[in-house]
């Protein structure tokens, strides 16, 4: 069975950092390329970053909003992805989630706030 | 960054009804290696999105046959025919073509 379960999230407050792992199982992670997708409260959903495999040498991206705050990192001897998320504000506030496009995990909450 | 205009942003229907969702790209997302990235989306109420449809018309591994994709370019449409309960939800569409990825707002299918 595919599982993506993210972990990590919680409060925080303005300018703090929080790092989310989303550990998978049930298929071949070394070939995925790995995304974060976020949703605000609004509904609004929002492609955050992505990591190719090694094969395209763990090239990054990220949406602008994020470039220089977050991180996307992955490790395949354990199956999983991480976002490392820097000088959080406000409307970072959303539910998290990682995934491959076909598989999703069921996402985490992440509230920034004073 | 690729704008995914989706409308309506409500649907109302009966089951049985066939409804066309439409998302308009403000740029071609056709790949340069002749794939073009336009997924759909199917979000039900407290769950997370689901992949219906990817490369515009390829219907996801167990997915109902009464889902299907069309499109090319610019203009893309979701058709669902013969809405059964179990479709209710927002559905949205997405690009993979251009970073940064980008997804239409969404539109509610409600029971009539």
């Amino acid at each position: 069975e595919v599982q993506l379960v993210e972990t990590g999230g919680g409060l925080v407050q303005p300018g703090k950092s929080l790092k989310l792992t989303c550990a998978t199982s049930g298929f071949t992670f070394s070939t995925a390329w790995m995304h974060w997708v976020r949703q605000s409260p609004d509904k609004r959903l929002e492609w955050i970053a992505r990591i190719k495999d090694k094969s395209n040498n763990y090239a990054t991206d990220y949406v602008e909003s994020v470039k220089g705050r977050f991180t996307i990192s992955r490790d395949d001897s354990k199956s999983s992805v991480y976002l490392q998320m820097n000088s959080l504000k406000e409307e970072d506030t959303a539910t998290y989630y990682c995934t491959t496009w076909t598989r999703w995990g069921q996402g985490v909450m992440v509230t920034v706030s004073s | 960054d690729v704008v995914l205009t989706q409308t309506p942003p409500t649907l109302s229907a009966t089951i049985g009804q066939s409804v066309s969702i439409s998302c308009r790209s403000s740029q071609s997302l056709l790949h340069s290696n002749g794939n073009t990235y336009l997924n759909w989306l199917l979000q039900r109420p407290g769950q997370p999105p689901q992949l219906l449809i990817y490369l515009v018309s390829r219907l996801e591994s167990g997915v109902p046959n009464r889902f299907s994709g069309s499109g090319s370019g610019t203009d893309f449409t979701l058709k669902i025919s013969g809405v059964e309960a179990e479709d209710l939800g927002v559905y949205y569409c997405v690009q993979s073509t251009h970073a940064p990825y980008t997804f239409g707002a969404g539109t509610k299918l409600e029971l009539k």
